[in-house]
């Protein structure tokens, strides 16, 4: 079984929707991120969570919404969504001060 | 600010030895990690340098020389199933991970 999931898997919505895209994990780790990926740039880190009551804006938050539901779940919302929020969006998450990453299969948006 | 350099692709044949390398401007940051990303799939971990020198995991090695701002990944043997994207990460002071744009590396052969 996947330690890390993400529903929808795939996902297409019309401008100005609003959409959530989720995350739960079965590892046990209190650190969760969501990351966007755009051929050529990479991954770019949209808000993380240290714990529940911990929420954090990443490199590219505008747009994007978060809720930390409960240590395994973490919820990225879309208010209004707009074409370039195309993209792949991976949840990852990570114990402690480990450096090890572990990510969801990702979920693939696209915003008409 | 934080960056992170990488070639954005490498070709080699089976059986060679490829390194892909990683220049970053960051200060404050814990150690240097790479992940492995097949198309359509996950980013997977691969490798953590902490401290300078050289970390070895089978087939592949990873550097790091935070005086020269420069980490390396270096795959051996080369395999069909070596052909992916890698990605070199930061972890920054502020706890946060930053990644490098990513290398796409095909093996033919």
């Amino acid at each position: 079984d996947a330690d890390v999931t993400q529903t929808p898997r795939n996902r297409i919505t019309k401008t100005g929707k609003r959409i959530m895209l989720e995350c739960s994990q079965t590892k046990g780790h209190d650190r969760m991120y969501w990351y966007r990926q755009d051929p050529g740039l990479g991954l770019r880190l949209i808000y993380y969570s240290f714990d529940v009551k911990d929420i954090n804006k990443g490199e590219i938050s505008d747009g994007y919404s978060v809720s930390r539901q409960a240590q395994a779940k973490f919820s990225l919302s879309l208010e209004s969504a707009i074409p370039n929020q195309t993209a792949l969006y991976f949840c990852a998450t990570s114990a402690g001060t480990e450096e090890t990453q572990y990510f969801g299969p990702g979920t693939r948006l696209l915003v008409l | 600010g934080q960056s992170l350099e990488q070639p954005s692709e490498v070709t080699a044949v089976e059986g060679a030895i490829v390194q892909i390398n990683c220049t970053y401007q960051t200060s404050g940051f814990y150690g240097l990690s790479w992940y492995q990303q097949h198309d359509g799939g996950a980013p997977t971990f691969l490798s953590y340098n902490g401290l300078d020198g050289l970390e070895e995991t089978g087939r592949f090695s990873s550097f790091l020389s935070r005086s020269d701002s420069y980490g390396y990944l270096l795959l051996q043997e080369l395999q069909m199933k070596d052909s992916a994207s890698y990605f070199c990460a930061v972890r920054h002071y502020g706890q946060n991970f930053v990644f490098g744009p990513g290398t796409r590396l095909s093996v033919l052969p």
